[in-house]
């Protein structure tokens, strides 16, 4: 099976732009989480999705937002970028099991790099 | 609150001693437990996790961990590092009651030849 992918993998942007990431679950998983990664905040949760609609959300602004299509395939987007967004955001996804999917192990994909100038 | 503290935020040993990551979480509620490894510019990946069955957890790559409830810890071991084991870890508690997520803030383990 492939893994988690994301794209792209490298993004250079600048302050008040918008941007949109993309995550392709393993094949089958239907839950789909998102992490931001820093040096000073370590890893956060952004948000989860589990079949098209959002299940559970971190304490990030409405400037992240996320969506889940009908294929389990998930899109973040970051609008008027702050110079503090620049990170590594990784994707993660659940296998189908009982319960929330954070019961469960996730497998993550190797991230996208955002530079925000 | 809820929190996860990784007690060492690097952590070096020599090729073929034992490692020791420390990790101790708060919570009210029933935890499920993990660690997980990021190896440089790579994703996480799972190592183990303890989900209320046996204390003593066995991992991937000879990785182990203890859930120890009335010291509220999840340490990380293994009998003998090796050069490959370099990367950094993360203690990550979910709280089956309101499914939060928490990482620590990792671990970075240096393996010295």
């Amino acid at each position: 099976k492939a893994g988690v992918t994301q794209t792209p993998r490298y993004l250079i942007k600048t302050r008040g732009q918008q941007v949109t990431l993309s995550c392709s679950p393993i094949s089958g998983h239907r839950s789909v989480s998102w992490y931001q990664q820093t040096p000073g905040q370590g890893l956060q949760f952004l948000f989860e999705y589990f079949s098209e609609t959002q299940r559970n959300k971190g304490n990030f602004p409405g400037r992240f937002s996320g969506r889940q299509f009908s294929n389990s395939r998930s899109e973040m987007n970051v609008s008027t970028l702050e110079l503090g967004d620049s990170a590594l955001y990784l994707c993660a996804s659940s296998p189908p099991g009982t319960g929330a999917s954070s019961y469960n192990e996730q497998f993550f994909g190797p991230g996208t790099r955002l530079t925000v100038l | 609150a809820q929190s996860v503290t990784q007690l060492d935020s690097h952590v070096s040993v020599s090729e073929g001693t034992p490692v020791l990551l420390r990790c101790n979480y708060s919570s009210s509620y029933s935890p499920s437990l993990f660690w997980y490894v990021q190896h440089p510019n790579k994703g996480l990946q799972l190592l183990l996790k303890y989900t209320s069955a046996a204390t003593l957890v066995k991992g991937i790559n000879g990785f182990e961990a203890e859930f120890k409830k009335s010291e509220t810890s999840f340490h990380l071991t293994k009998p003998s590092a090796h050069m490959s084991d370099a990367a950094e870890y993360f203690c990550v508690v979910t709280l089956n009651r309101d499914d939060k997520i928490i990482f620590g803030k990792g671990t970075r383990l240096h393996i010295l030849p």
